[in-house]
Formats: C-alpha cells, sequence, structure tokens
C-alpha cells in the first residue's frame, strides 16, 4: 500500500506564533504533494502544490508569504503556518502523488491547527 | 475548469439498506474518479475509484458505476453497517498531468443501528 504520514495530527499555538505541519510519504517517493484546507463540514480547498527541489504553486487567494511551503525530498514536504491568527484555525490536510501506471494520491491524516 | 456536483449533502438509512451517492462532472477531460471516505477528524481515505475505460467496478459491499455520456458517476453501498457512517467525497481528475482532483461538497451518511 502507499502511506502518508501527517505529523502533527492535532497543534495549538499561540496567535503570532509560527506552526510547522510535516507531510511524509512513507513507502513511495512523491515529487509533487499537494495542501488542501477544509473548513468544518466543507469539501477541501486546495491551497497549494508542492514540487520537490522547486517553489510551490499557490491557488488564487493563497497568500504565499503565510503558508511556507518546502518540499526538501523526495518524501518530506512541510506547511509553515507564519504568525498564525485564529482565523487560520482549520484542518489542513496533504495529500502525496504516487506516480506509475496509474498515477494515484494519497491522503495524510490531517492537522487539526487551533489558533488561540 | 471542472466542476462537480455531489447529492444528496445527506443520507440517513438503516443498517442493511442500500446508500447510493451520485455525482456529476463537466469536463469532458476527466478521465479518473475517485471516491473517498472521511471519518471525523481524520483525513481522506481512498475507497474505490473507476476510469474512464470502463462503466462500472465492484469491491465487496461498494461499488461505483459511470455513464461518460451523461457525465455522471455513482456510488453505491449495499448492506450499510453503522461504521460506514462518515463523509463521503467523490472527485474527479485528469490523468497524465498531476493529481489534481476536483472534489464534490461531500455527502454526509449516517446508518442507524
Amino acid at each position: 500500500g502507499a502511506v502518508v504520514s501527517q505529523h502533527p495530527s492535532w497543534v495549538i499555538c499561540k496567535s503570532g506564533t509560527s506552526v510547522k505541519i510535516e507531510c511524509r510519504s512513507l513507502d513511495f517517493q512523491a515529487t509533487t504533494m499537494f495542501w488542501y484546507r477544509q473548513f468544518p463540514k466543507q469539501s477541501l480547498m486546495l491551497m497549494a502544490t508542492s514540487n520537490e527541489g522547486s517553489k510551490a504553486t499557490y491557488e488564487q487567494g493563497v497568500e504565499k508569504d503565510k503558508f511556507l511551503i518546502n518540499h526538501a525530498s523526495l518524501t518530506l514536504s512541510t506547511l509553515t503556518v507564519t504568525s498564525a491568527h485564529p482565523e487560520d484555525s482549520s484542518f489542513y490536510i496533504c495529500s502525496a502523488e504516487k506516480s506509475g501506471v496509474n498515477t494515484e494520491a494519497f491522503f495524510g491524516q490531517g492537522t487539526r491547527l487551533t489558533v488561540v | 475548469g471542472e466542476n462537480v456536483e455531489q447529492h444528496p449533502s445527506t443520507l440517513s438509512v438503516q443498517e442493511g439498506d442500500s446508500a447510493v451517492i451520485k455525482c456529476t462532472y463537466s469536463d469532458s477531460a476527466s478521465n479518473y474518479f475517485p471516491w473517498y471516505k472521511q471519518e471525523l477528524g481524520k483525513g481522506p481515505q481512498l475507497i474505490i475509484d473507476i476510469r474512464s475505460n470502463v462503466g462500472e467496478k465492484k469491491d465487496q459491499r461498494i461499488a461505483v458505476t459511470l455513464n461518460k455520456t451523461a457525465k455522471h458517476f455513482s456510488l453505491h453501498i449495499t448492506e450499510t453497517q453503522p461504521e460506514d457512517s462518515a463523509v463521503y467525497f467523490c472527485a474527479a481528475t485528469a490523468s497524465g498531468g498531476s493529481y489534481i482532483p476536483t472534489f464534490g461538497r461531500g455527502t454526509s451518511l449516517i446508518v442507524h443501528p
């Protein structure tokens, strides 16, 4: 199977601090990973596409200086929420693209961020 | 771009009944249609998928059908169990490039024991 591990599963931080979320593909290499944000009872909203060794591609309306993405290796992408504010509180989910005959994406378990 | 509509938003069934969730898509270039199950506080998990070269796929109690002409696809769960209760998302994407699915808005399935 294909396993994507996301850490931490939940985090509480104070306003103004930064939080880093890790997304790891455990048993496959992922040149492309994705970061989503999900509000309660809503669908997943794509924030950015993370490409190994290059800059992330952000969706319209997503502040790249607010949500820093680093994809330094084929198995790890990180999302850093900088200077977090209560409105950044949300459920953040990553997915990793597994290439092959049929490309598929596998999701991490999500990170619940609460900014107080 | 792609637009995926999903219905119903909420589905309540009795244990043992069948559940059907329907989705439509707009982009004829889409050729891969995964379904995800998301339990509370967890990430989505792929439960079944179908590609445009087939019309139906089944995996035990779960089946998916695809009608390319009408641009709609459906998830069928038979003999539902309480542990099937979750939010289900359909998605559509075109393979060949990066896997960036367009998700439906989700269906909250509640299976009453």
